[in-house]
């Protein structure tokens, strides 16, 4: 097990709420990312960081928004959700001298 | 046209059958990651690949960085096998390794 834990894992929400999907590391990896998954279309980048307060866009970021306050904590906001934004959501990590890469469990995210 | 193309989308295998899924690609990489998947579960790097082969338990990757074409091989089957297997490939940018990701091969091993 990595030590890499994504919360919550499930979620249903309405159009228009903010959400806020949460990624923690006991790993201290440097570099963590965000990824939603779709059906025929594989797992996208949305945002990823390379460092605490580091941050820079993936390909599929609009919408989306994330912040990195400490080394273990990774998070993703949705400002205002919207059913195009209904996926699995991937956290992953990655020291990238070693180019290994770890995944979270997912986070289901349902907008209504 | 996508940087990561997987062959088969789907395969179907009879336990203790050979498989073997491909991924190519067109871009430079500096490794590339065989991903397993299982329903609802989450992801998992069987191998990061550079160059030549590895090989875990019935497991064997190769890659050919001159073809820019990698295969995941299972010798002997199992259901237990049965999985998404994706293609991942690490490239290196200025500020961090991103991961392009294939769109999968499901594989359904039966009795």
């Amino acid at each position: 097990d990595a030590g890499i834990t994504q919360s919550p894992r499930h979620k249903v929400t309405e159009t228009g709420t903010p959400v806020t999907l949460r990624c923690h590391q006991t790993e201290n990896h440097r570099y963590m990312y965000w990824y939603r998954q779709d059906p025929g279309h594989g797992l996208r980048l949305i945002h990823y960081s390379y460092g605490v307060k580091d941050t820079d866009k993936g390909e599929v970021s609009d919408g989306y928004s994330v912040s990195r306050s400490k080394t273990e904590d990774f998070l993703l906001t949705l400002e205002s959700a919207t059913s195009s934004q209904t996926s699995v959501y991937f956290c992953a990590i990655s020291g990238r001298e070693r180019g290994q890469a770890f995944f979270g469990q997912g986070t289901r995210l349902t907008v209504v | 046209k996508n940087e990561v193309e997987q062959s088969p989308q789907n395969l179907t295998a009879q336990e203790g059958e050979f498989i073997t899924i491909n991924c190519s690609y067109s871009v430079g990489i500096s490794a590339l990651h065989w991903l397993q998947q299982h329903p609802g579960g989450g992801i998992v790097s069987l191998f990061m690949l550079s160059s030549g082969k590895k090989k875990h338990g019935r497991l064997i990757a190769t890659i050919n960085i001159q073809e820019k074409h990698s295969s995941l091989h299972i010798t002997a089957s199992h259901p237990r096998d049965s999985a998404v297997y994706i293609c991942a490939l690490l490239i290196n940018t200025g500020t961090a390794s991103k991961l392009t990701f294939g769109t999968g091969t499901r594989l359904q091993v039966t009795l």
